[in-house]
């Protein structure tokens, strides 16, 4: 199975919202509920911000939601901070537990 | 708090092998699927391997299969992964990922901080 879609990068100024799109395929994005996104600072671990396409784990901020449509999850962050900067990952269940990651989003803040 | 402490990375000849360790704590081990996933250099993620709770069923990843093993000792909470035939592809951060299911991995709610495996002559 191939790696999910995701655009290299994205950007945005301190405020604004930026939305992350992630297109897998009907056999996992488009065939489960279970899309993840993850946000990794450089040299540190990833971190799951949300869940079940847009379930938050405690302590995330709820600048984070998610969406999905069709076989495309999308990652929006509101209200960008400076310490957004990093790189966002999905991940989708694909059965036979087989998770795949896309190949991740560099956002910036400008 | 869970946490989760990867050990064993190091420098390895190609055709050679590793046995990495994740030590945890802060949750039942024994009731929750856990994972390794890979981190090339500057690239992206790469889920390898998990094992499921209790029972211990194990998966791979098509291009570990036959030369890693995933196991789990819940008498000491530690999860391991051997890697043998090693190949320079392999080299990569290898993160210890705790999830929030039993049986399989759907998504990976805490991390260790990685131990780097580099495959190199």
């Amino acid at each position: 199975q191939s790696a999910l879609t995701q655009p290299p990068s994205a950007s945005g100024s301190p405020g604004q919202s930026v939305t992350i799109s992630c297109t897998g395929t009907s056999s996992d994005v488009g065939g489960y509920d279970y899309v993840s996104w993850y946000q990794q600072h450089p040299g540190k671990a990833p971190k799951l911000i949300l869940y079940e396409v847009s379930k938050r784990p405690s302590g995330v901020p709820d600048r984070f939601s998610g969406s999905k449509s069709d076989n495309t999850a999308s990652l929006t962050v509101s209200g960008l901070q400076a310490e957004d900067e990093a790189d966002y990952y999905c991940s989708s269940y694909a059965g036979t537990n087989n998770p795949l990651f896309g190949g991740g989003t560099k956002l910036t803040v400008l | 708090e869970v946490q989760l402490l990867e050990s064993g990375g190091g420098l390895v000849q190609p055709g050679g092998s590793l046995r990495l360790s994740c030590a945890a704590s802060g949750f039942i081990f024994r009731e929750y699927a856990l994972s390794w996933v890979r981190q090339a250099p500057g690239t992206g993620l790469e889920w390898v391997s998990t094992i499921s709770g209790n029972f211990g069923s194990t998966y791979y990843a098509e291009s570990v299969k036959g030369r890693f093993t995933i196991s789990r000792d819940n008498s000491k909470d530690t999860m391991y992964l051997q890697m043998n035939s090693l190949r320079a592809g392999d080299t990569a951060i290898y993160y210890c990922a705790k999830s929030q299911q039993g049986i399989v991995a759907r998504d990976f709610d805490s991390w260790g901080r990685g131990t780097l495996v580099t495959v190199s002559s």
